[in-house]
């Protein structure tokens, strides 16, 4: 069966700091891959997805970048960070064997605090 | 443009009552439909999808959701709450014709099952 890491679970890192979270999938060969951001216990921003290794897609302008090094590897970066990355960061993976079939399954998610 | 909305943010049901979670979508073809739940601090956790044929879907913890393509919605039930179903429950959507495999997600609804 499948399954999907993500590491940390919760961070806190200063303003200006760098930023690595990690996600890997088993279980799966080539599956799409996504990074979101939820503010607030709420809504879901689609941040990074990608179809294949190195190949990302990248949603918002903003402060991130995506890297997928790996078949089942997936990293969210940034050089320096902004108060205002501040949320929980969830990592998800798909994949299409046939119509319909490409749902989406999250991992356990990143607190990040950026003070 | 695809788009989903949850038009309420939160629903109060006492335990044993039937639930009922709204959701409406719009895009421009035929849409793929999923719900998600997700319990604090955790990823989300698939529930169900409708991609064609019945329109009445059953998924898991015993919740269901019907397509209903004239009104464009596809609320979640589930006949008797239990204090357990209390969480944050998201609808998404994707255009079935469309190239990219990106969700759009609702606000979220949150539901207060009280005992």
């Amino acid at each position: 069966s499948q399954t999907i890491h993500q590491w940390p679970a919760t961070l806190v890192q200063p303003v200006g700091s760098p930023l690595s979270l990690e996600c890997t999938v088993e279980g799966t060969s080539n599956p799409n891959l996504y990074w979101y951001r939820q503010a607030a216990g709420r809504g879901l921003q689609l941040l990074f997805y990608s179809v294949g290794i190195g190949q990302i897609s990248s949603e918002v302008p903003q402060n991130l970048s995506a890297s997928r090094p790996q078949d089942r590897q997936f990293i969210l970066s940034s050089k320096k960070l902004l108060l205002s990355d501040s949320g929980f960061y969830l990592c998800a993976w798909s994949v299409l064997a046939g119509v319909g079939t490409d749902t989406q399954y999250f991992g356990p998610g990143t607190r990040l605090t950026v003070l | 443009a695809q788009s989903v909305a949850q038009p309420e943010d939160q629903v109060n049901v006492a335990e044993g009552n039937p639930l009922t979670v709204k959701c409406t979508y719009s895009v421009s073809g035929n849409p793929y439909l999923f719900w998600y739940v997700q319990y604090p601090n955790r990823g989300l956790q698939f529930l169900l999808k409708y991609i064609t044929g019945d329109n009445l879907v059953k998924g898991s913890y015993g919740f269901e959701a019907e397509f209903n393509k004239s009104q464009t919605s596809f609320h979640l039930k589930k006949p008797s709450a239990l204090v357990s179903d209390s969480a944050l429950y998201f609808c998404a959507v994707r255009d079935a014709g469309a190239s990219s495999y990106k969700l759009i997600f609702g606000s979220g609804t949150r539901l207060l099952v009280r005992p």
